[in-house]
């Protein structure tokens, strides 16, 4: 266990209206990141942070953004929800015990009407 | 630029043997194995690493061939709990070094494993 815990775990919403779900670790892991699966996609990054108030593009960023204000918390914001973003959300942590694995939170299963 | 997985699916009965690839069009730096079952989040298996060192789990193995870029999962003696979806998750290389910042992963499409009793 990572210590890692993702907010809503499920949610149902409209399109167009803004969604902010919440990432919450508590082991002080410098890098954090968003994950989007989709079937027959795998897992596609989102936005990863390496920091507070440092984050970065991943692959399918387009209309996702993301804060850092305390190394625990990384929000994923969809500012206005569209049904292509219906999906299963991961948040990860990247741990050293090995060499840079990441842990994964419990996901959050986000529907856009 | 996504790693390609094969097979797609695997059905087995207990006991048996697996093998996933993992094939990369690009040259590699590492690669990570996940195991995820159904509704839940995706699981650390191991880590492959330039060189051949293997980190994470000891009942699972693996290989990694640098110059085919491509690396293999065996799944021995499988057990019912073996079963799941595997992923590969790849960091590229360029000039010998990591290609990217921030250990950001590519994950290929996944296999899915099924244990039978």
């Amino acid at each position: 266990d990572a210590g890692i815990t993702q907010s809503p775990r499920h949610k149902v919403t409209e399109t167009g209206t803004p969604v902010t779900l919440r990432c919450h670790q508590t082991e002080n892991h410098r890098y954090m990141y968003w994950y989007r699966q989709d079937p027959g996609h795998g897992l596609r990054l989102i936005h990863y942070s390496y920091g507070v108030k440092d984050t970065d593009k991943g692959e399918v960023s387009d209309g996702y953004s993301v804060s850092r204000s305390k190394t625990e918390d990384f929000l994923l914001t969809l500012e206005s929800a569209t049904s292509s973003q219906t999906s299963v959300y991961f948040c990860a942590i990247k741990d050293r015990q090995f060499y840079n694995e990441q842990f994964f939170g419990p996901g959050t299963r986000l529907t856009v009407l | 630029q996504q790693p390609v997985q094969s097979p797609q699916a695997v059905i087995l009965r207990e006991g048996e043997d697996a093998v996933i690839n993992c094939s990369s069009s690009k040259a590699l730096y590492s690669v990570h194995w996940y195991r995820q079952k159904h509704g839940e989040a995706p699981v650390f298996l191991m880590i492959l690493l330039k060189g051949g060192e293997q980190k994470g789990h000891d009942k699972i193995s693996a290989s990694f061939n640098e110059k085919k870029q491509q690396s293999s999962l065996y799944l021995t003696a499988s057990q019912l709990s073996y079963s799941g979806t595997y992923f590969c998750g790849t960091v590229f290389t360029a000039g010998g070094r990591r290609e990217t910042s921030g250990s950001r992963l590519t994950f290929g499409e996944g296999t899915q494993l099924t244990v039978n009793p």
